[in-house]
């Protein structure tokens, strides 16, 4: 079993919609979760941490469920900047290694 | 700027021959990690170093592949007697370290072998 397993998509959303991506892993004494943003031939970048209690950063909120070891990442109020592929990362069994999903692809339409 | 930098930016060479990559991780930055990325496909784990310790080699596909950190900075990863299958861009992270594992990317090197 994969590490991380994320829908690929893609999503094709129109601009104003609410959108939502979920992904699980399967080590569950991973302590960090984060989502990831990759724009096309781009390099990863940090979209937000993942808390236990949940946590929003404007548009984007996080949700981590430990108990079914799934992770959330809502985003409201599409923009076409949005778009983009979204990775879900995890903690994994190896200190200090991180395991990304192959992540999901958003597209937003106007 | 103080980011990841990664170098060269683009590298086309031919098959057969070797190939070196250098990584110059944020200062500070005791992790370095290398990972893969073939076009359409997700990040593909090569080595990870952490301080002075033994590097995690788990995901080198091959013996063709080696990788160092010199002076626990800057790090090089060679690919001998390079394959097309080899084309892909590597990408190059750093963090603070295992307690602080956001990982910063570098823009990557984009490989191609003929």
């Amino acid at each position: 079993r994969k590490e991380v397993e994320q829908d690929p998509g893609p999503f094709n959303v129109p601009e104003g919609a609410t959108v939502a991506f979920n992904c699980t892993y399967s080590n569950s004494a991973s302590q960090s979760f984060f989502w990831y943003r990759q724009d096309c031939r781009k390099e990863p970048k940090l979209l937000m941490s993942v808390y236990s209690s949940g946590n929003e950063d404007g548009r984007f909120t996080a949700q981590l469920n430990r108990a079914s070891q799934y992770i959330s990442l809502l985003i409201r109020d599409s923009k076409l900047s949005d778009s983009a592929t979204y990775l879900c990362v995890v903690e994994g069994s190896t200190l200090g290694r991180l395991y990304f999903g192959r992540g999901t692809q958003l597209t937003v339409w106007p | 700027g103080a980011g990841v930098s990664q170098s060269p930016s683009n590298k086309v060479t031919e098959k057969g021959k070797d190939v070196e990559l250098r990584c110059d991780p944020i200062s500070g930055h005791t992790a370095l990690y290398w990972y893969r990325q073939s076009l359409g496909q997700g990040l593909e784990f090569l080595i990870y170093f952490q301080g002075n310790s033994a590097p995690d080699k788990s995901g080198l596909p091959s013996d063709r592949f080696s990788a160092e950190r010199t002076g626990g900075s800057v790090s090089t990863l060679t690919i001998q007697r390079t394959q097309q299958e080899d084309s892909a861009v590597y990408l190059c992270a750093s963090s603070l370290g295992s307690s602080q594992n956001i990982q910063y990317f570098g823009a990557g090197t984009r490989l191609s072998v003929l």
